[in-house]
């Protein structure tokens, strides 16, 4: 059962377009949701997160949109580049009893082309 | 550069035999997770240590097993290898801080042949 589904799985956009990816959880424990990037070869590196007790967090170009009522949150990358193309994984965690526990469960991923 | 360090960064190998991957926490990061990422299944957990002690289980399978030592460095050990072990694994930390930001090693490819 995949619990958290990401959709496009891939998607291409123009420099300076803006590149949204979409994130739609189904178990109501989740209390974190973050978004990594991955480039070929790298592991993936943490590059937002939210909370959701707050509907949308922004840092720099990057922006969490999120909607508990819908289980549902998205990444925006505003003014995107070709140095931003990768692939980004949404995921979900939630803090089991007694603590510690905190595994994340992924998206299956987007791949992002920015043409220049 | 996560902190976090895995080695061998790959590694090739027959079907049964035995492998080990290490992973080093950043420094002061107590919990070590791993994960395992293939075309077909994505990114799966596959267990947590905490100061040494296992926390919790994922999608692992039983010819996996994996330790944390005092030094906090984790070892991953997978047993009777087979052509669909072939995967990346990755190790990630965590000081449990917040939300629990895990900080994601470079990765260790396994092929099996």
């Amino acid at each position: 059962q995949q619990q958290v589904k990401q959709s496009p799985q891939s998607l291409i956009v123009q420099k300076g377009g803006i590149s949204i990816i979409n994130c739609a959880y189904e178990n109501t424990a989740f209390d974190y949701f973050p978004w990594y990037q991955q480039f070929p070869g790298k592991g993936p590196a943490l590059l937002i997160a939210i909370r959701p007790d707050v509907s949308e967090k922004k840092e720099g170009r990057f922006t969490i949109s999120f909607n508990k009522s819908a289980k549902q949150f998205s990444l925006h990358i505003m003014d995107s580049q070709p140095g931003d193309s990768a692939t980004y994984f949404c995921a979900a965690s939630s803090v089991y009893s007694g603590g510690s526990n905190y595994k994340l469960t992924f998206g299956k991923g987007t791949l992002l082309t920015v043409n220049p | 550069d996560s902190g976090v360090t895995q080695t061998p960064k790959h590694l090739i190998t027959a079907t049964g035999q035995r492998v080990t991957l290490r992973c080093s926490p950043r420094s002061g990061d107590l919990s070590v997770y791993w994960y395992q990422q293939s075309l077909d299944q994505g990114l799966q957990f596959l267990i947590q240590y905490y100061n040494g002690e296992e926390r919790a289980k994922g999608n692992i399978l039983e010819r996996f097993s994996a330790q944390q030592f005092p030094d906090l460095h984790s070892e991953l050990n997978l047993s009777s290898l087979e052509l669909g072990d072939s995967a990346l694994y990755f190790c990630a930390s965590s000081s449990l801080a917040g939300y629990n930001e895990q900080f994601f090693g470079p990765g260790t490819r396994l092929t099996v042949l």
